[in-house]
């Protein structure tokens, strides 16, 4: 079975200001990893995710995260926040080992409120 | 390419009701999943269909809930009756593959039961 926690409810930051999220996970298999944003009123999207090869990944409105298997985390950080980048995001992790039961199960964190300031 | 879509968006009813719901997923998308989110909470997964079989219903409250996927295309989630506790928001979500590394989410359906 896998689990997620997401360290911070809610992440108040001002424009322009660095910003990390932090998410630790834990399972008994090798697992990909994945983040989610949700706007308001609006469904799940994918914002980047982590398969194999480099640790560190990046979405292409400048988010990036990198996987550390040593600390079973994958926080996601943004060097410089946008007022648009105000919403809820996601850790999840899926079971890498195809025929488990478990495969392509997602299992999500409680998930993060991100508030941008002017 | 059209996404996930998902009716209604909202619904009330009242404890003891029934309430169905209805998923689209992309076109050719052979896995459809059916999460719940409660406020404050992460998607949790109640149901994943391959085409029209069921793959893992392990989390899905056998006792009020029932979802199908006659035709390997739409499905429906149902709950009867319905609880207090059942107000969420029911995620639908699609791949194209069982194996497939992303899978596209609705717009969800926000269900209060009074």
């Amino acid at each position: 079975a896998q689990s997620v926690t997401q360290l911070d409810s809610q992440v108040p930051v001002f424009e322009e200001a660095p910003v990390e999220l932090r998410c630790n996970y834990s399972s008994s298999v090798s697992v990909y990893l994945f983040w989610y944003v949700q706007y308001p009123n609006q469904g799940l999207q994918l914002l980047l995710k982590y398969l194999s090869g480099s640790t560190l990944v990046e979405s292409i409105n400048g988010f990036e995260a990198e996987f550390n298997k040593s600390q079973t985390s994958f926080h996601l950080r943004k060097p410089s926040v946008h007022i648009s980048d105000t919403a809820e995001y996601f850790c999840a992790v899926s079971p890498s080992n195809a025929g488990g039961t478990s495969y392509g199960k997602l299992t999500f964190g409680q998930g993060t409120i991100l508030t941008v300031h002017p | 390419e059209a996404g996930v879509a998902q009716s209604p968006r909202y619904k009330i009813i009242e404890k003891r009701q029934s309430v169905a719901f209805w998923c689209n997923p992309i076109s050719g998308h052979a896995t459809l999943y059916w999460y719940q989110q409660i406020l404050g909470q992460g998607p949790k997964l109640l149901i994943q269909f391959q085409n029209n079989g069921v793959v893992d219903d392990s989390q899905l409250p056998k006792d009020r809930f029932s979802a199908e996927r006659l035709k390997g295309v739409d499905s429906t989630l149902k709950i009867q009756p319905a609880k207090l506790e059942d107000s969420a928001v029911y995620l639908c979500a699609s791949s194209l593959i069982l194996e497939a590394k992303t899978q596209y989410f609705g717009p969800g359906t926000r269900l209060t039961v009074l």
